[in-house]
């Protein structure tokens, strides 16, 4: 199983719903990213957790608030977000050895904030 | 932080091979070199890896000169469906791996 399976794939939120974002891999991967991709961007890191913890947390807003039960699993806790926070939340994984690390990424979650 | 720099934009037709460069001058000891390619609303999809000289798989090959300071994508005889954005990466900054993207190149291949 190669597969980074992120649920769900489509998400409209008001400005004061609270949402979570799931992702989840079985490949053994110890390693787990969230980034952010605008249209016609680049995917832009946010988090990283090696080894179930939180190693990188790019400047993200409060608003987001990843989660890593297990090492199989990934959230991303959606709270008080902005209609600029619309856009495409990718999930990946890699295994975590951190030199030739190949990311394996999810289809995303394609969000909408109204 | 190696930082990647790569034509924003490329046309080709089909069945010619296509070659995509990134500079990545600042490139550390133990980085690997990595390409990405990704359809739009997907997730980016690994194509192909390689540390120096010449990697090749069944859908690319990657040349590397010896100075390792930049890289080129090679993709034979494209088609159509290799339409994408195709994204460079080299990953390590401190001993930690933060693989940040750049900003692509967009390959349009024309019939």
């Amino acid at each position: 199983d190669t597969e980074v399976t992120q649920t769900p794939k489509h998400l409209v939120m008001g400005m004061t719903n609270k949402k979570s974002l799931k992702c989840e891999q079985h490949m053994g991967h110890r390693a787990m990213y969230w980034y952010k991709q605008k249209a016609k961007k680049p995917p832009e890191l946010m988090f990283v957790y090696s080894y179930e913890k939180l190693s990188i947390n790019e400047s993200v807003p409060s608003r987001f608030s990843p989660e890593c039960p297990n090492s199989s699993l990934l959230n991303l806790h959606l709270h008080a977000l902005q209609p600029e926070d619309s856009a495409l939340y990718l999930c990946a994984s890699s295994p975590g050895d951190g030199l030739n690390e190949k990311l394996f990424f999810g289809s995303g979650t394609q969000l909408s904030v109204l | 932080l190696a930082k990647t720099t790569q034509p924003i934009s490329m046309d080709s037709y089909e069945g010619q091979e296509v070659n995509i460069t990134c500079s990545h001058n600042n490139i550390a000891t133990n980085d690997y070199i990595t390409w990405y390619q990704q359809f739009p609303s997907q997730g980016p999809r690994f194509i192909i890896q390689g540390y120096k000289t010449k990697v090749t798989n069944e859908v690319a090959s990657l040349f590397i000169p010896a100075d390792r300071k930049s890289s080129t994508l090679s993709l034979p005889r494209v088609s159509l469906s290799d339409t994408a954005v195709y994204y460079c990466l080299v990953g390590l900054s401190g001993g930690s791996y933060i693989p940040t993207f750049g900003r692509g190149t967009s390959l349009i291949v024309h019939p």
